[in-house]
């Protein structure tokens, strides 16, 4: 398996535009996790799904951020419209469990530049 | 409320051997992981500790003790590349998904 696959790789955008993320998870994994890290929040969980369902979208900051996840191998988190706060580095996870004890597998994340 | 503690950065010399910290409070207890990254990477599986005791992978070792709601990460024989960001994780009471530490940054010295 190539692994969970995340895209774009970095991406600069200029403020009150959108972006999307898209993630690609192991094949077999039921859960699907969108994380965001800064050097001041640390690793901070947005929104997970299990089975294609979200399960629990409490991290998401607010209304312009959104995840859908259409089947079992295609997840999109969405920030609309973006801000200079949303700079950060996004990560798509995937586990066969969400307590974790066969790991989580990340991806290589996005680097994202609101200007 | 859920929260984990460890140390924000450890310094060890190349050879040597490091022990890293995290100690935990939950209501309930449903194991302890521990993640490495690397500066422009993406956190990586390394352990996962669901009973007390010590499990062993290569010169990796990670132990946990439930009663005092602790455990460490031990790295024997240190490597330049083992200079990275260590997080230790647990499930959270409600929905099991992980919270995690603010991460310990290794530095290793030659």
């Amino acid at each position: 398996d190539a692994g969970v696959i995340q895209s774009p790789r970095h991406e600069v955008t200029e403020m009150g535009q959108e972006v999307t993320l898209r993630c690609k998870p192991i094949s077999g994994h039921d859960y699907l996790f969108w994380y965001r890290q800064t050097m001041m929040r640390g690793l901070e969980l947005l929104i997970y799904f299990n089975n294609n369902v979200p399960i629990d979208d409490s991290g998401m900051p607010e209304d312009r951020f959104s995840a859908k996840m259409p089947n079992a191998s295609f997840s999109t988190l969405k920030i609309q419209p973006s801000e200079p706060r949303d700079s950060a580095v996004y990560f798509c996870a995937s586990s066969l469990s969400s307590r974790g004890a066969e790991g989580y597998t990340f991806g290589s994340g996005t680097r994202l530049t609101v200007v | 409320g859920q929260s984990l503690e460890q140390p924000s950065e450890v310094t060890a010399v190349e050879g040597a051997i490091v022990q890293i910290n995290c100690t935990y409070q939950t209501s309930g207890f449903y194991g302890l992981s521990w993640y490495q990254q690397h500066d422009g990477g993406a956190p990586t599986f390394l352990s996962y500790n669901g009973l007390d005791g010590l499990e062993e992978t290569g010169r990796f070792s990670s132990f946990l003790s439930r009663s005092d709601s602790y455990g460490y990460l031990l790295l024997q024989e240190l490597q330049m590349k083992d200079s990275a960001s260590y997080f230790c994780a647990v499930p959270m009471d409600s929905n099991y998904q992980l919270i995690w530490g603010a991460g310990t940054k290794l530095i290793i010295k030659p």
